[in-house]
């Protein structure tokens, strides 16, 4: 069965520094988007992505977060200038209409 | 905000036991999806029922909706060990974003 696919599982940064998330989402799938889950807390959206731009974002996804298909199968997430409280756990997620998501098995963001 | 809030948030039952956790949700939605995280890994979804719908069925799972109550329920029947995870409820609102609750943390005992 298709599953979305993400990398790296891990990654550990400098305050700071920029970072890019990726994901290769469900081949047939319309819809992308990225949550979070910081450390014992609940899974926040932060955007979804349609038809090659932002169709929502959460009041998270700020001036430092950008997302971006820059070929026909990988779905990024940049933070510009990475912060302490940006640690957390990155998930992509895909949709081919409104139905139930599927996610990939995350990305662990650690900034020092 | 429509954020689902599960209840219980523990849960710990032995092996061919029923498991049930609710959750209860604030406005209206399209509809409500129920998910699970093993430990430390990504969410894995479990099933989705319409807002039209009451009840669904899927292998050991039953899901419930009364959107008169804003409530859903998840069941999980004769639990195994493989069980043990958190659930979690996400609503739809229809504008492709979900809301999730803070899960219910499930332990299967062997």
């Amino acid at each position: 069965e298709p599953e979305v696919t993400q990398t790296p599982s891990h990654q550990v940064t400098q305050m700071g520094q920029e970072v890019i998330l990726r994901c290769v989402p469900i081949s047939n799938h319309l819809y992308f988007y990225w949550y979070r889950q910081i450390l014992g807390q609940k899974v926040e959206f932060l955007v979804s992505f349609y038809n090659n731009e932002i169709s929502e974002k959460s009041e998270i996804f700020d001036d430092q977060f950008s997302v971006e298909r820059p070929d026909g199968s990988n779905f990024t997430l940049k933070i510009r200038s990475t912060k302490l409280e940006d640690s957390a756990m990155y998930f992509c997620a895909s949709s081919r209409t409104s139905g139930g998501l599927g996610f990939g098995p995350g990305t662990r963001l650690l900034v020092l | 905000s429509q954020q689902g809030e599960e209840d219980p948030q523990a849960l710990s039952i032995q092996e061919g036991e029923n498991a049930t956790m609710n959750c209860s949700y604030k406005t209206s939605i399209n509809n409500l999806q129920w998910y699970r995280q093993n430990s430390g890994r990504g969410l894995v979804h479990l099933i989705l029922i319409r807002s039209n719908e009451r009840e669904k069925h899927s292998g050991r799972l039953r899901v419930t909706l009364d959107t008169s109550k804003k409530s859903s329920s998840l069941l999980i029947t004769a639990s195994r060990a493989a069980d043990t995870a958190s659930y979690f409820c996400a609503t739809d609102a229809g504008d492709y974003k979900l809301s999730f609750g803070a899960g219910t943390t499930v332990t299967v005992r062997a």
